[in-house]
């Protein structure tokens, strides 16, 4: 079935460095979501992708949709003790549902 | 906008006992709802679909008579845990969207803010 992969599963960074969380679908998709879930919260939508190679910024995120919608990144540049949490990519199914990806649990030491 | 809410927010029952949690949206009409469940230190795992008025649609694995979908009109849908056992433990989410029967992954989902499940 369709599967939706992220890779690290885990990140510790330095307070200031910059983290990046990749994202890549088995099929190809119309349009790619990111979630983040602080810890003992609940997911919370930042953005929606939705053209081919499209980047689109929130101040220091970076999302980037890949050429051929098969792949995904968020990039955080300057990472804060505020950015801790769990990253969620998701992507449509051909059967109207959001596969979720394992996410990417981000730690950030001040 | 967008807002979700879920009740309660915490649980701890009995084994044996059943359990109801309510999904709202309480500013959109959410044509689809979604149940999900959450393990710890794991992804949201989708146990069903439901709209309004209609059967909820089921992944495979999830027990249907145990897990009783309602969604009742287009901004409430409830799950109900029957006869809750401990391994029943765990986070439960619903989200709402506003897209259409069987092109709701197409668009946002709102989350709610969870209900924690402890069945002793």
């Amino acid at each position: 079935g369709q599967q939706v992969m992220q890779i690290p599963q885990y990140q510790h960074v330095q307070e200031g460095e910059d983290f990046t969380t990749y994202c890549n679908s088995s099929t190809t998709l119309s349009n790619i979501q990111w979630y983040k879930q602080r810890p003992g919260g609940h997911p919370v939508f930042l953005i929606q992708l939705v053209k081919s190679g499209e980047v689109k910024k929130q101040k220091r995120l970076t999302f980037q949709f890949g050429e051929a919608k098969k792949n995904s990144s968020l990039h955080i540049t300057a990472t804060q003790t505020t950015d801790v949490g769990t990253y969620f990519c998701a992507g449509p199914s051909n059967t109207g549902k959001l596969i979720f990806g394992q996410g990417t649990t981000l730690q950030v030491k001040p | 906008g967008a807002v979700v809410s879920q009740h309660p927010s915490w649980v701890i029952c009995k084994s044996g006992t059943s359990v109801k949690i309510e999904c709202r949206s309480l500013d959109f009409q959410a044509t689809t709802m979604f149940w999900y469940r959450q393990f710890p230190k794991q992804s949201l795992m989708l146990m069903a679909t439901s709209n309004e008025g209609s059967k909820a649609t089921y992944e495979q694995g999830v027990e249907k008579d145990k897990f009783l979908i309602n969604h009742a009109s287009l901004t409430l849908s409830t799950l109900t845990v029957t006869s809750a056992h401990p391994e029943d433990s765990s986070f439960y989410i619903c989200s709402a969207s506003q897209g259409a029967p069987g092109l709701a992954g197409q668009e946002t989902q709102y989350f709610g803010p969870g209900t924690r499940l402890l069945v002793l």
